[in-house]
């Protein structure tokens, strides 16, 4: 089944560590996104990637990291320097950054709590 | 950078019912699509409509690009299409970044 997968599904974390969340896709596609979902509101670009080993900031980078090592994957590490971290993760990818094939698909997102 | 409203915020409907929703967009895009997002947070790809006409069972949407809105029509509403609806928008110069707007709210009730 092809598809976007993101772990843990919930995640619990003390002030002042740092956390990764993990996103992995299978359907081959070049271009993959982070988005940050807070309640009520619409979803905003932290990080995205176009190729491997490239990556550019989007609306909300500062406080986290990412990393594209591989075409299939797109870690994001939530920083302590991240002032208001809890919040919806949501990873997506799509065919290609622009032009035609730039429909996005979501991964299922990671829950972030910070106690 | 662009600007996407959605009306209304809110929307309750009883079993059966019609409604539409509406997005405005303050520019050109190059991309436009509807999602579902469900109680558990899911995004459900809805439609890919930069411009045109789509019907998807219940559901169709028509974006008229020159005029910069697009609407989502639900027809014979059911429980399962409460949940949230979001219209998000890529320009050219966005490289591939979505602007998402603040979404519709649906509840239906039986």
């Amino acid at each position: 089944d092809g598809g976007i997968t993101q772990s843990p599904k919930y995640l619990f974390r003390k002030e002042g560590q740092n956390v990764t969340l993990s996103c992995e896709q299978n359907l081959n596609h070049d271009a993959m996104y982070w988005y940050r979902q807070d309640p009520g509101q619409g979803l905003r670009l932290i990080y995205y990637s176009q190729i491997v080993n490239d990556f550019q900031k989007g609306d909300i980078a500062e406080g986290y990291s990412v990393s594209r090592e591989k075409k299939e994957s797109f870690p994001l590490t939530v920083t302590s320097a991240q002032k208001n971290p809890t919040a919806f993760y949501l990873c997506a990818s799509s065919l290609r950054l622009a032009g035609s094939g730039n429909e996005q698909f979501f991964g299922p997102g990671t829950r972030l709590t910070v106690l | 950078g662009i600007q996407v409203e959605q009306s209304p915020p809110d929307l309750i409907l009883q079993e059966g019912a019609n409604s539409t929703l509406r997005c405005n967009f303050s520019d050109s895009v190059n991309n436009l699509q509807w999602f579902h997002q469900n109680p558990w947070g899911q995004l459900i790809n809805l439609f890919y409509i930069p411009s045109g006409t789509k019907q998807n069972g219940r559901l169709s949407a028509t974006t008229v690009a020159t005029e910069r809105y697009s609407l989502l029509y639900i027809s014979s509403s059911q429980t399962t299409d409460s949940g949230v609806y979001f219209c998000a928008v890529g320009t050219t110069d966005s490289w591939g970044k979505l602007q998402f707007g603040a979404g519709t709210q649906v509840v239906v009730t039986p």
